[in-house]
């Protein structure tokens, strides 16, 4: 069956400017989970869904920083005014029950 | 102290040997333990999850999990140079930390002809 979606593949924007990065998880799966991977790290986490709601967004770094999942499946991760420290590969994971986590193939955001 | 520590390496292996890739965290409490393999440029893909002390087994891979020692493992069996990536190690740190994982920094592997 199809994996986890996310768009775009690359995004390139200038400081300052807002972002939109979208999520399509795996049909059927409840949880939904942001994380972004820095070049020689490992994903570190931004905000986990549970349906609909935000059951922990302690990762996230900032207020420019808000992800929503209206309909508990989509999800759009949105950052304001971005920096250039805001370049990463941005990763959703998806996960039936919470236990093993599926990684989409991640966009890549550049901040000029 | 990190809480999910790796050795970065490189680790280079020649063909068709056993990898031993190994991994430590510090919450005592944790639960849930996953290996994911990374390819240069890719997102991370599950390769073996595990829950309980001791050893499971899937094809060529085996994680074992040791609880009192906080130490859980992968072993990759007869290895290919389609093996070399880098391995990241992932906790469900502590009980009550809901779902997130925390990533070790990965370890790359080199499968040598």
């Amino acid at each position: 069956g199809a994996g986890v979606s996310q768009t775009p593949s690359n995004k390139v924007t200038e400081k300052g400017k807002y972002v939109e990065l979208r999520c399509d998880p795996i049909s059927g799966h409840t949880a939904l989970y942001w994380y972004r991977q820095s070049l020689g790290q490992g994903p570190e986490f931004l905000i986990y869904f549970q349906g609909t709601g935000a059951a922990d967004d302690s990762g996230l770094p900032n207020d420019r920083f808000f992800a929503v999942r209206p309909e508990g499946s989509v999800s759009t991760l949105k950052i304001q005014r971005t920096e250039r420290g805001d370049s990463a590969v941005y990763l959703c994971a998806s996960s039936l029950m919470g236990n093993e986590q599926f990684f989409g193939p991640g966009t890549r955001l550049t901040v000029l | 102290q990190k809480e999910v520590e790796q050795n970065s390496g490189p680790l280079s292996v020649p063909e068709g040997a056993i990898a031993s890739l190994n991994c430590t965290y510090s919450d005592r409490g944790s639960q849930s333990f996953f290996w994911y393999r990374q390819y240069s440029g890719k997102s991370p893909e599950l390769i073996m999850s595990i829950y309980s002390n001791g050893d499971k087994e899937d094809g060529r891979f085996t994680a074992q999990l040791n609880k009192a020692s906080q130490y859980v493992s992968l072993l990759i069996r007869d290895s290919q140079p389609s093996d070399s990536a880098t391995y990241l190690c992932a906790v469900n740190i502590g009980t009550g930390g809901g779902n997130k994982l925390t990533f070790g920094t990965g370890t790359q592997l080199k499968v040598e002809l």
